[in-house]
């Protein structure tokens, strides 16, 4: 049973589509985030999510947006892709807000732009 | 914000061998330091932590050591095998879930 769980691992599209990669867990986790990994390799914290809130907005583009409907849910959306979009995104959740724990990741879900 | 830096960016070991990474952080408010295994097409999954209250914590082959004061954290893998190659990143955190990652190191372990 899949603890989260993403979709789609895989993504191939053009330039200038718009695309949504979903993100579910089932740990009742009140804490999620969006992850972007490089081709380096390098982790880098998008958005996160407590209790459906925003909270943290690092400095990405406004053409990336995150819906979370639920706690156990965290949508990513991108529009107007651009090459430099090509990553790995990672969604993770963590038990609760202000006591920082054990990160569960997602499987990942490989986005490549053309 | 936080800053985490991570040294080296690769390592290679013989098998059997002892390896360490290094990392450094810049926010004196981090309170939580983790490190996490990324196996090739895998997750990264959480292999050790420590918190700021202990300087150091160990689980068979792999250990943690913290250092508060120079901002500085370490993980040691003793008697490497060939499945501890993997990349490794080491993190921190201040407690608010804004976990920062540093650049990783790629460990190959050679047989």
């Amino acid at each position: 049973d899949t603890a989260v769980s993403q979709t789609p691992k895989y993504l191939v599209t053009q330039m200038g589509n718009d695309k949504s990669i979903k993100c579910e867990q089932n740990l009742g986790h009140d804490t999620m985030y969006w992850y972007k990994q490089d081709s380096k390799k390098f982790l880098k914290i998008m958005f996160s999510y407590n209790n459906k809130e925003l909270i943290i907005n690092e400095t990405v583009p406004n053409r990336f947006s995150p819906k979370s409907p639920d706690k156990a849910h965290l949508n990513l959306h991108i529009n107007s892709l651009e090459l430099g979009d090509s990553a790995v995104y990672f969604c993770a959740s963590s038990r609760q807000w202000g006591n920082t724990g054990e990160l569960f990741f997602g499987e990942g879900s490989r986005l490549t732009v053309l | 914000g936080e800053n985490v830096e991570q040294h080296p960016s690769t390592l290679s070991v013989q098998e059997g061998d002892s390896a360490v990474i290094k990392c450094t952080y810049s926010d004196s408010a981090s309170n939580y330091f983790p490190w996490y295994k990324q196996e090739l097409g895998k997750r990264p999954q959480l292999i050790i932590d420590i918190r700021s209250n202990v300087g150091e914590k160990k689980d068979q082959r792999i250990a943690v050591t913290l250092n508060k004061t120079a901002k500085h954290f370490s993980l040691h893998i003793t008697e490497t095998q060939p499945e501890d190659s993997a990349v490794y990143f080491c993190a921190a955190s201040t407690g608010n879930n804004d976990m920062r990652f540093g650049a990783g190191t790629r460990l190959t372990v050679k047989p």
